[in-house]
């Protein structure tokens, strides 16, 4: 069975600066996928980055970035230049073909961006 | 493309009632899949369907909750009767599954579901 662990519930950064939330997984797969959803008080869940593992380099979307370390099964995502907007509930999320596609989540990190 | 839509975004009903909540995935994607999200248990995957089918719904609490998916465009989760512990948000989310296995989850905004 796969797992994915955020050990941080909460975190805090002030604007502009730049905070890396954290996101390990345990999977015997060696084909799949990883990503995470942001999940803002409005309730919708959006994605932010998606990471295949096969791929060395690490994904970026503007100011979010990935640091995914394959061998270590950790994937924390990075946000630059925080915005007020960045505040939100963060979702690590593993997905494996073998398992049907569905997304297995973490337990969140809620990020609170302060002016 | 409309996204993922979810109704009613809010519900509250009396316990021992029955509780519909729908989905209407985007269209031209194959999987669907219904979530529920609780503060003690997170986000879980209760059943997912592809091209309309059950695929696996050993997520599904107990016997009073149901899927059904009658055609590409539309979805159901019933509880009944509905119980207190059921208060949640569920969402519904649906992908295109082919080639691009790395294609994400497009989620709806989540029906939260009150029983007293």
């Amino acid at each position: 069975a796969q797992t994915v662990t955020q050990s941080q519930p909460e975190m805090s950064v002030q604007e502009a600066e730049t905070v890396t939330l954290s996101c390990t997984y345990d999977t015997s797969e060696n084909n799949y996928y990883l990503f995470w959803y942001k999940q803002p008080p409005s309730r919708q869940m959006i994605l932010v980055i998606r990471q295949e593992a096969y791929k060395q380099q690490n994904a970026t979307e503007n100011r979010f970035s990935v640091n995914f370390q394959k061998a270590a099964k950790s994937f924390s995502l990075k946000i630059s230049d925080s915005q007020l907007g960045d505040t939100a509930m963060y979702f690590c999320a593993f997905m494996t073909p073998a398992s049907g596609s569905r997304l297995t989540f973490g337990e969140g990190t809620q990020l609170t961006v302060n002016p | 493309d409309a996204g993922v839509i979810q109704s009613p975004r809010h519900e509250v009903t009396e316990m021992g009632q029955e509780v519909t909540l729908r989905c209407k995935p985007i269209s031209g994607h194959n999987s669907l899949f219904w979530y529920r999200q609780t503060m003690m248990r997170g986000l879980e995957l209760l059943i997912y369907f592809n091209n309309n089918v059950p695929i696996d719904d050993s997520g599904m609490p107990e016997d009073r909750f149901s899927a059904k998916m009658p055609n590409a465009s539309f979805s159901t989760l019933k509880i009944q009767p509905s119980e207190p512990r059921d208060s949640a948000v569920y969402f519904c989310a649906s992908r295109q599954q082919g080639r691009a296995d790395n294609s994400p989850l497009h989620f709806g905004n989540g029906t939260r579901l009150t029983v007293t």
